[in-house]
């Protein structure tokens, strides 16, 4: 069936640095959104993509729908970052598969 | 700015119990969605709507109702709760259909059937 493949499981980072989390899908996808768990559980929107590229601040997002992938590079992170990160994509109609999550925590 | 709200944040329940999850959206938007989240996955598609009266079925449907009464109210039902219902409840709404436009997500209702 369709899936989503989300790596890395957990990262670990220090303040200033930064990484890159990336979902691989086994079919093609329409778009992509990503966003963040934080520490109250509430779900926070960062990007929604149909193709290309977005950057908000240190975050920036890519989807090539025709190689399969997703990315999302954190720069500079900060102790706010921290969390599990989530890709979710569509391949049409009703159906969204959801990547498992990347739990990132970031430390002084 | 985009508001998804929904009740009870928290609830407990013993099995076999009668549960009621609400949402409210006050977008306007036209598609609200049932998620459940469970520790190391992602969400998976419960029910969602496309407008007042009108119910369509996701990936893991059984065991749950669902009814949206108005655009803004969609109601999650659970009429003989087990364990295995125990999860992390999140409702969304979007404007357009399923990966159209980004979907807004409320904070979730934590689920523990005993």
């Amino acid at each position: 069936g369709d899936q989503v493949e989300q790596s890395p499981s957990a990262l670990s980072l220090h303040e200033g640095t930064g990484s890159a989390l990336r979902c691989n899908f086994t079919t093609t996808m329409r778009a992509v959104q990503w966003f963040r768990k934080n520490s109250r559980g509430s779900l926070i929107n960062l990007f929604y993509l149909a193709s290309g590229t977005k950057e908000n601040g240190r975050l920036k997002s890519a989807f090539d729908s025709k190689e399969r992938y997703s990315t999302l590079h954190i720069r500079d992170a900060q102790l706010e970052d921290s969390g599990t990160y989530f890709c979710a994509a569509w391949t049409g109609g009703y159906k969204v598969v959801f990547g498992s999550g990347t739990r990132l925590l970031v430390s002084p | 700015e985009a508001a998804v709200t929904q009740s009870p944040r928290n609830k407990v329940t013993v099995t076999g119990g009668n549960v009621t999850l609400s949402c409210r959206q006050t977008n306007s938007h036209n598609y609200m969605y049932w998620y459940r989240q469970d520790t190391g996955h992602g969400l998976r598609l419960i029910h969602y709507s496309y407008g007042a009266g009108n119910l369509q079925i996701g990936d893991v449907p059984d065991g749950y109702k669902a009814t949206r009464t108005t655009q803004e109210d969609f109601f999650l039902l659970l009429e003989l709760a087990s364990p295995s219902q125990t999860s992390l409840y999140f409702c969304a709404s979007s404007d357009k259909g399923l990966g159209g436009t980004e979907q807004f997500f409320g904070p979730g209702t934590r689920l523990t059937v005993l």
